[in-house]
């Protein structure tokens, strides 16, 4: 089984500077995915960034990028530059070996002020 | 390539009436995973399917069932409507069963 936990319901970044959303997990398995997900307010569902677990390299996609602590079961998320369109639930997420089931946070709301 | 479509994207139904909706994946995806999404659970797995087979099963009553069509198209249905049951209805397709991309999902209302 698998636990995600973000403790920030809320954040807010000013336009252009650098937020870090926190999440923290559980889980039993040795083989498992992590993901952040973001849902605008037009409740699509789009995915930000993905890591292995077994990678010890902290994955990046353009301004966003992860610190994964393994040790600690720690994945937060770091969002450079932040956008306006930025804006939004954004979802820690852990996926294993159970098929097709992703296990979600409780989610944080990002706010970017201009 | 056309990304996850769900119909209708909107539905009102009332208690005890019975619904279907309907999920096309990505070209090529053949897992489609469910979750449910209300303000107060958040969201929750419903169930998965691969090559026409449920390979997996959340913590849903029986009224929730779903099935896989040979062109991994998927539908949901969710029979004896409760209030309960209104919630945002995702629908979610993957090449490998791992990372997942979403619908834009089907709002429920049951009145």
């Amino acid at each position: 089984a698998q636990t995600v936990t973000q403790s920030q319901p809320e954040m807010s970044v000013q336009e252009a500077e650098t937020v870090t959303l926190s999440c923290t997990y559980d889980t039993s398995e040795s083989d498992y995915y992590l993901f952040w997900y973001k849902q605008p307010p037009s409740r699509q569902m789009i995915l930000v960034i993905r890591q292995e677990a077994y990678k010890q390299q902290n994955a990046t996609e353009n301004r966003f990028s992860v610190n994964f602590q393994k040790a600690a079961k720690s994945f937060s998320l770091k969002i450079s530059d932040s956008q306006l369109g930025d804006a939004a639930m954004y979802f820690c997420v852990a996926g294993g070996t159970s098929y097709g089931k992703l296990t979600f946070g409780q989610g944080t709301i990002l706010t970017v002020h201009p | 390539k056309a990304g996850v479509t769900q119909t209708p994207r909107y539905l009102i139904k009332t208690r005890g009436q019975q619904v279907t909706l309907s999920c096309s994946p990505i070209s090529g995806h053949r897992s489609v995973s469910w979750y449910q999404q209300t303000p107060g659970q958040g969201l929750q797995f419903l169930f998965e399917y691969f090559s026409e087979t449920q390979r997996n099963k959340g913590n849903f009553p029986g009224r929730f069932s779903g099935r896989q069509f040979s062109n991994s198209r998927s539908e949901m249905n969710v029979s004896t409507l409760e209030l309960g049951d209104s919630a945002l209805y995702l629908c979610a397709s993957s090449p490998t069963g791992h990372e997942q991309y979403f619908g834009p999902g089907t709002r429920l209302t049951v009145t």
